[in-house]
């Protein structure tokens, strides 16, 4: 199993550009999410996902979208980026039991200039 | 509304010395409650985890007791390592829909050996 994996790793945009990140995960998990996590700020929820065909926005879902076409993939879209979107972002995925444990993805680090 | 707060890092300890890394929560209901380790350069991993109140987590010599009178559930280790050195996030589920974390804002460990 290679859990939750993220796609790109790295990435630099200039002010405007768009771009989409992709999560994959191979637990069969219900359950997804996307978090950005900036310095002493611990991490924020953009949007879940508790289905395939399903979304639902976070706390800070502004400037962002998603999509869950099929159930092991989660999109992150940035349509217009700003530099108040340089982040670190995280994926994770979850079973829908009460309490489960979430599974983290190493992380995408996003620069915007 | 739900929130997590942890004491501010950095904590620095020699090895061999005794953790205690705060935590304390404010939820509309009965959470269960989590912490979990980032190592440097990677995703975030479940430690442990208490689901009612008086109940004890523990994993990796790591263990931190439910406390619903104080709403706190401290992380504690009695002889840390420098492989302990990460940063130590507390969280709290309220099993509603989606499994949604609330993470505090992260404590940054560092063990000198």
């Amino acid at each position: 199993n290679a859990g939750v994996t993220q796609t790109p790793k790295f990435r630099v945009l200039k002010t405007g550009q768009s771009m989409t990140l992709l999560c994959a995960q191979d637990m069969n998990h219900e359950y997804m999410y996307w978090y950005r996590q900036d310095p002493g700020m611990g991490l924020r929820l953009i949007h879940y996902s508790v289905g395939e065909g399903t979304t639902a926005k976070g706390e800070v879902p502004d400037g962002y979208n998603v999509s869950r076409l099929k159930k092991q993939n989660f999109l992150l879209g940035l349509e217009s980026a700003a530099p108040s979107q340089t982040s670190v972002y995280f994926c994770a995925s979850s079973y829908f039991r009460d309490s489960d444990e979430q599974y983290f993805g190493p992380g995408t680090r996003l620069t915007v200039t | 509304g739900n929130s997590v707060t942890q004491m501010e890092g950095p904590v620095t300890l020699s090895e061999e010395a005794f953790l205690t890394i705060n935590c304390t929560y404010t939820a509309t209901g009965y959470p269960s409650l989590f912490w979990y380790v980032q190592y440097p350069g990677e995703g975030l991993q479940l430690l442990l985890k208490a689901t009612k109140a008086d109940d004890k987590g523990s994993n990796k010599g790591f263990e931190a007791t439910y406390r619903k009178e104080t709403t706190s559930f401290h992380l504690e280790k009695g002889s840390v390592q420098v492989s302990d050195s990460a940063v130590y996030f507390c969280a709290l589920s309220l099993g509603n829909a989606g499994n949604m974390l609330t993470f505090g804002g992260g404590t940054r460990l560092m063990v000198k050996p």
